[in-house]
């Protein structure tokens, strides 16, 4: 079966320092890959998409991912936080149907 | 452009009473779903839809019915309400040959069961 699974919970990172969240995946294949950001108490906006071509991807809020087909990974990384960045993070693979599998989300807290 | 549209933002139910979320999307959209959100646990998809006609389960979709009779409209409905539909719902859609123009969102539809 399709998964998706992120270990981290809960990630707290101080202002300006590096962040990576992960993401692995079960899939038979390489299925389109999505990270999405939600903002406490709004709706989802993607901050970037992996399909093929260059692993390294780069979204918005100076935000990138790599995709690493060896380790079925799908890592979100930012080299330096700002405190807007808290919220919670999903790590999304699409499959058939172009159905959305969601990860459990990492929340990030940024300490001043 | 308005996107996907869903309504009410907020709802309280009784246990026992039955309700529609409604959702429209004005970009001519194949594909639509239907998203419930609950805390520590992501989002897990309930019905969705490839084309007005055509809908099927999702991964939770007991206490949920879905229709599709239009390419804009798909509203998902609660017959029976219970505590454990106490949740964040959201509706996606995408055109089916262009995900790199990613998926829609609606802003959510918060329900509570009491």
């Amino acid at each position: 079966a399709q998964s998706v699974t992120q270990p981290d919970i809960h990630i707290t990172v101080s202002e300006g320092a590096s962040l990576e969240l992960r993401c692995n995946y079960s899939y038979g294949a390489t299925p389109y890959l999505f990270w999405y950001v939600q903002s406490p108490g709004q709706g989802l906006q993607l901050l970037l998409k992996y399909f093929s071509g260059d692993t390294l991807v780069q979204g918005i809020k100076g935000f990138e991912a790599e995709f690493k087909r060896s380790q079925s990974s799908f890592n979100l990384r930012k080299p330096s936080v700002h405190w807007s960045d808290a919220a919670e993070y999903f790590c999304a693979p699409s499959g058939g149907y172009n159905k959305l599998i969601f990860g459990a989300g990492t929340r990030l807290a940024v300490h001043p | 452009n308005a996107g996907v549209t869903q309504t009410p933002k907020f709802r309280i139910l009784k246990i026992g009473q039955s309700m529609t979320l409604q959702c429209t999307q004005d970009m001519n959209h194949n594909y639509m779903y239907w998203y419930r959100q609950d805390p520590g646990m992501g989002l897990k998809l309930i019905y969705y839809s490839v084309g007005a006609g055509i809908t099927d389960k999702g991964e939770v979709p007991n206490g949920y019915n879905v229709s599709r009779s239009t390419t804009e409209d798909f509203p998902l409905r609660l017959e029976l309400a219970a505590p454990s539909q106490t949740s964040v719902y959201f509706c996606a859609s995408i055109l089916g040959q262009r995900l790199n123009y990613g998926y829609t969102f609606g802003s959510g539809t918060r329900l509570t069961v009491v």
